[in-house]
């Protein structure tokens, strides 16, 4: 079945720099990628998702990037703010497993003032 | 109304004691999913639900007893649980069960078993 990992699983920068969250995963037939943020005690938010037809994303200060032949997909925060500290997740889905998302393990992402 | 509410935020709940969770989407979609998380780990899939039947069951103890009276609506029974089963229980919503439909959280339950 689809496997996704994440790296790196903590990550501390400073205000104003970027931050950079890494995912890869095993089944060539995923064809939907999210990004979910969720600050302590609150539910997953959507931040920004990808579609396996298209390589790039951006949203303001989020991006998302895709490289389908090494199958793996990355999110880049520039000009981070302390409110970006959080937990992000990273997942996966197949066009043919109905709606499962398969999550990566999650990157916790502190924001230093 | 573009939310998912679940209720109760938190429950506190004896070993031998039946309780439920309740979720509730006014977004007209069609797939509703169950999720169990622990502290700083990603949501696990329990149950999915499309068109108000059960499609997916990811092998959930028995003990855990999915329902969707509605669209709309959707419970997790609960009775004889484990402590091991102290997690947040969050539901979640997608237009229909389509692989790149997005999903949509609701605040989830804090589930506590003495």
């Amino acid at each position: 079945g689809e496997n996704v990992e994440q790296h790196p699983s903590t990550l501390s920068v400073q205000e104003g720099d970027s931050a950079v969250i890494k995912c890869t995963y095993s089944d060539s037939a995923s064809n939907y990628f999210p990004w979910y943020k969720q600050e302590l005690g609150k539910r997953p938010q959507l931040i920004i998702d990808i579609r396996s037809n298209v390589g790039e994303k951006k949203d303001q200060r989020i991006a998302v990037t895709l490289n389908k032949t090494a199958k793996h997909f990355s999110l880049h925060i520039t000009e981070t703010q302390p409110e970006d500290s959080a937990v992000y997740f990273c997942a996966a889905a197949l066009w043919n497993q109905g709606g499962k998302l398969i999550f990566g393990q999650g990157t916790e992402l502190s924001v230093k003032p | 109304d573009t939310e998912v509410t679940q209720t109760p935020k938190h429950l506190v709940m004896g070993m031998t004691n039946k309780k439920s969770l309740k979720c509730e989407q006014h977004m007209g979609h069609r797939a509703m999913y169950w999720y169990k998380q622990k502290a700083k780990k990603p949501p696990e899939l329990m149950f999915v639900y499309s068109y108000e039947k059960l499609s997916i069951n990811e092998s959930v103890p028995s003990r855990f007893s999915p329902e969707c009276p509605n669209s709309s609506l959707l419970n997790l029974h609960l009775h004889a649980l484990q402590p091991e089963d102290s997690a947040l229980y969050l539901c979640a919503s997608s237009q229909a069960l389509i692989g790149g439909d997005t999903q949509y959280f609701g605040p989830g339950t804090r589930l506590t078993v003495l």
